[in-house]
């Protein structure tokens, strides 16, 4: 079975722009979470969608968004880039959520923000 | 808000020794603590997780000890091998809420 894919798996953006980030879970995952990965900050969460709906939302402000479509697959915007949001994205996959389920995490996205 | 704490934040073990790091949880209704192991520039992997209805669950050389009364749990990694060092993710989740993770131990076994 096919792991959890990111793309692009780097980006290099100026302050101000936007990005999307987007990530396709395992085949039959319906929950799609991302973080962001920072030196010394662990994982922080951002946001869990379950088929389609936005089911949990971390501690960040309204310039990080997300979808997901119909297929499971998971989008995640962040606009009006700052230089604070250069980080790893990571994205993990489960079968039915967080809690109680293992998470497969995808290879990330490394976002510098210049 | 809900927060799990974890230390140490590194330790530096030798070769064949054992490996303890531990992690505190503030929400009670905390079911499920997995944790994750992450080598560097890979991404995170899940080794062990444990339910709030055990505990302790063992793996090889790998244990997780949680004492709820308390609200913490444990990480044992015992006879040490260099492919051990990595940094080490506790976490802990109850169902239909978001995943806490801890700040993350980086781990170093000394050949």
């Amino acid at each position: 079975k096919a792991g959890v894919t990111q793309t692009p798996r780097y980006l290099i953006k100026t302050r101000g722009q936007q990005v999307t980030l987007s990530c396709s879970p395992i085949s039959g995952h319906r929950s799609v979470s991302w973080y962001q990965q920072t030196p010394g900050q662990g994982l922080q969460f951002l946001f869990e969608y379950f088929s389609e709906t936005q089911r949990n939302k971390g501690n960040f402000p309204g310039r990080f968004s997300g979808r997901q479509f119909s297929n499971s697959r998971s989008e995640m915007n962040v606009s009006t880039l700052e230089l604070g949001d250069s980080a790893l994205y990571l994205c993990a996959s489960s079968l039915a959520g967080t809690s109680g389920y293992e998470q497969f995490f995808g290879p990330g996205t490394r976002l510098t923000v210049l | 808000g809900e927060n799990v704490e974890q230390h140490p934040s590194t330790l530096s073990v030798q070769e064949g020794d054992s490996a303890v790091i531990k992690c505190t949880y503030s929400d009670s209704a905390s079911n499920y603590f997995p944790w994750y192991k992450q080598e560097l520039g890979k991404r995170p992997q899940l080794i062990i997780d444990i339910r709030s209805n055990v505990g302790e669950k063992k793996d090889q050389r790998i244990a997780v000890t949680l004492n709820k009364t308390a609200k913490h749990f444990s990480l044992h990694i015992t006879e040490t091998q260099p492919e051990d060092s990595a940094v080490y993710f506790c976490a802990a989740s109850k169902p239909g809420f978001k995943t806490i993770f801890g700040a993350g131990t980086r781990l170093f076994v000394k050949a």
